[in-house]
């Protein structure tokens, strides 16, 4: 069975400083995929970016960026320059065999609450 | 573009009474899938439904259902609610079930008194 482990209840940040949000996994396939969501206290589940298993190049999307190592099963999140707006939940989350019909979920990790402060 | 949208926001329901939810999914997307989030639990899968057919189902009680319609939009069932089915149900969905462009609306908070 898929295991999203977050170790980070909570955090606080600076504004305009980068911060990393930790993300480890467990997981028998070799073919899954890495997703990382926003959500704020309006409780909608905001897509930020995704890593394939076989992708051999990191992740990026504007601010974020995924540190992926595959060896050691972490996929951790990097908000560069933080801004207020970045403070809410972080889920970490796994969808197992991409390209497999009849298997579409996810399994989410309990998530980080980020604070970010002026 | 219309993102997806789930009716209601907010609904209050007494134990033991039943209760649908409602998922519009974003045009052209024939993938939905619901999930379950609370305190305790986190988020929970709860069911996947591709061009009308469940494809797969999590580890609920059959009290939880759900269905999807020709255009797409699902709804799912919640009948004889207990104090613990008291959550936040999201519902997303993705163009055709493969891809990894999950798309999630804002919710259904449900509340069991």
């Amino acid at each position: 069975a898929q295991k999203i482990t977050q170790t980070q209840p909570g955090m606080f940040v600076q504004e305009k400083e980068a911060v990393t949000l930790d993300c480890t996994y467990d997981t028998s396939d070799q073919s899954y995929g890495l997703f990382w969501y926003k959500q704020p206290s309006s409780g909608e589940m905001i897509f930020l970016i995704y890593q394939g298993s076989y992708d051999e190049q990191n992740a990026t999307e504007g601010r974020y960026s995924l540190n992926f190592q595959k060896a050691r099963k972490s996929a951790n999140l990097v908000i560069s320059a933080s801004q207020l707006g970045d403070s809410a939940m972080y889920f970490c989350a796994m969808r197992d065999r991409p390209t497999n019909f009849g298997n579409e979920k996810l399994t989410f990790g309990t998530g980080t609450r980020l604070t970010i402060i002026p | 573009k219309a993102g997806v949208t789930q009716t209601p926001r907010y609904l209050i329901k007494t134990r033991g009474q039943q209760v649908t939810l409602s998922c519009s999914p974003i045009s052209g997307h024939r993938s939905v899938s619901w999930y379950q989030q609370t305190p305790g639990q986190g988020l929970q899968f709860l069911f996947e439904y591709f061009s009308e057919t469940q494809r797969n189902k999590g580890n609920f009680p059959g009290r939880f259902s759900g269905r999807q319609f020709s255009n797409s939009r699902s709804e799912m069932n919640v009948s004889t609610l207990e104090l613990g089915d008291s959550a936040l149900y999201l519902c997303a969905s993705s163009p055709q079930g493969l891809g990894y462009g999950y798309t999630f609306g804002s919710g259904t908070r449900l509340t069991v008194v």
